[in-house]
């Protein structure tokens, strides 16, 4: 069972160049969202969608954009990098509800972005 | 809007020993839920306990207990019996169930290392 499959591990741009980010889940989660990590903070939230078709800004949205395919995947576009983009990015999924465990992520392993 | 705060960047535990890592929230939403995850090393998300807001009993799993004090609005997480493979980031989450549903928040984490 892969879970959340991210794509790429690692990836170094130029600033102003462009990239996206693909995630991909088979846990039938109707969640997924796209969180980055820098050194010494926690994560946050840049998009999500809660469900197939529907996509929201999180905390950190500037510079990025997402597209929701289908319910399987979830991508994170970087139009014109910038060196304030250099981070580590989690893709996630999650089911959504009440009851005891919704609601949990699901991570992928990382994508190491680097923009010089 | 939704906050948490781990207010220990850094801790130290011997092995075989107990550790309190410590984590307090602020948020709108009467009901919601808090998580811990851990990151190691090598960069991975694994999540390791949930509480509701309305669960009446604290949340275990295992070593690890979640001392939920909903009045003090703390949900600090328990290891009992610290062992090598514990040394890693540990991370407080929340996630509202209504205003701020499909946003999970992070702190900032704390870095446990275990002493053999």
């Amino acid at each position: 069972n892969a879970g959340v499959t991210q794509t790429p591990k690692f990836q170094v741009l130029k600033t102003g160049q462009s990239m996206t980010l693909q995630c991909a889940q088979d846990m039938n989660h109707n969640s997924m969202y796209w969180y980055r990590q820098d050194p010494g903070m926690g994560l946050r939230l840049i998009y999500y969608s809660a469900s197939e078709g529907t996509t929201d800004k999180g905390e950190v949205p500037n510079g990025y954009n997402v597209s929701r395919l289908n319910k399987r995947e979830f991508s994170l576009r970087l139009e014109s990098a910038a060196p304030s983009q250099t981070s580590v990015y989690f893709c996630a999924s999650s089911e959504v509800g009440r009851q005891v465990g919704a609601n949990v992520l699901t991570f992928g392993a990382g994508s190491r972005l680097t923009v010089l | 809007a939704q906050k948490i705060t781990q207010t220990q960047p850094g801790m130290f535990v011997q092995e075989k020993e107990a550790v309190t890592l410590d984590c307090t929230y602020d948020t709108s939403d009467p009901s919601y839920g808090l998580f811990w995850y851990k990151q190691p090393s090598s960069g991975e998300m694994i999540f390791l306990i949930y509480q509701g807001s309305y669960d009446q009993q604290n949340a275990t799993e295992g070593r690890y207990s979640l001392n939920f004090q909903k009045a003090r609005k703390s949900a600090n997480l328990v290891i009992s019996a610290s062992q090598l493979g514990d040394s890693a980031m540990y991370f407080c989450a929340m996630r509202g169930q209504n205003t701020n549903a499909g946003k999970s928040t992070f702190g900032d984490g704390t870095t446990l290392t275990v002493k053999p």
